[in-house]
């Protein structure tokens, strides 16, 4: 069973940049799509960005411009960065797993990590 | 961008009923269309993709269907642990996009 954990600082500054972790255990990050997805608070979902394990991103229009998606496979885990935020920017930020197998739907998720944009 | 639309954005039912949610794609999807419940403070899980394959664990009174643009999620026999919030998503193509949310009380 695989299983998600996002870290990262939860307080950041308006204009800096919001960095965010998420470790991949119980499974092999290769063959899948590693997506991260933001909530902000009592919100609908958006999708930000995905990699893949050979380092292929695509990301969302809206947030291209501010974006860096990573991946390290020899340690199982894949990074967000965010430029330039602002309050918009505060969300519970979650890294999510989906594959070709289910219709690329997030099967897996991690338990998601509020980050505040405040100065 | 896909829109996706969803309705009703909340609805209050009994324990036993049968409860309908509906989500609209702006343009064909296929069958591109997964729907996830979220319960507060807690990250979705996934229900059903695919529009109506069930996800390996989740009860089967859960039940999609819909293909093209119009899609339903079906819960038969509602539990009180059924209350959340559902979300239908498309994965049709990028940017992903996700439903407004179905609130449901009972």
């Amino acid at each position: 069973q695989v299983q998600l954990q996002e870290s990262g600082a939860g307080l950041v500054k308006p204009s800096e940049t919001l960095s965010l972790t998420c470790a991949v255990s119980g499974g092999s990050i290769s063959s899948y799509y590693w997506s991260w997805i933001r909530q902000p608070p009592g919100k609908g979902l958006e999708w930000i960005g995905y990699i893949n394990y050979s380092g292929r991103t695509n990301y969302n229009p809206s947030l291209k411009s501010r974006v860096t998606v990573s991946v390290d496979t020899s340690k199982d885990q894949f990074s967000l960065k965010l430029s330039s935020v602002t309050a918009a920017d505060t969300a519970v930020y979650y890294c999510a797993r989906s594959s070709v197998v289910l219709r690329r739907a997030f099967d897996s998720w991690g338990q998601g990590t509020l980050v505040t944009v405040s100065s | 961008d896909i829109h996706m639309t969803q309705s009703p954005s909340s609805l209050s039912a009994s324990v036993g009923d049968t409860v309908t949610i509906t989500c609209r794609a702006s343009q064909t999807i296929s069958n591109y269309l997964n729907w996830y419940q979220q319960k507060p403070g807690k990250a979705p899980k996934l229900l059903i993709y695919a529009a109506s394959s069930l996800q390996s664990g989740v009860p089967s009174r859960f039940s999609g269907s819909g293909s093209g643009t119009d899609f339903t999620l079906t819960i038969s026999s509602l539990q009180p642990e059924d209350i959340a919030t559902y979300y239908c998503q498309q994965s049709f193509i990028t940017p992903r996009t996700f439903g407004q949310g179905t609130k449901v009380e009972i």
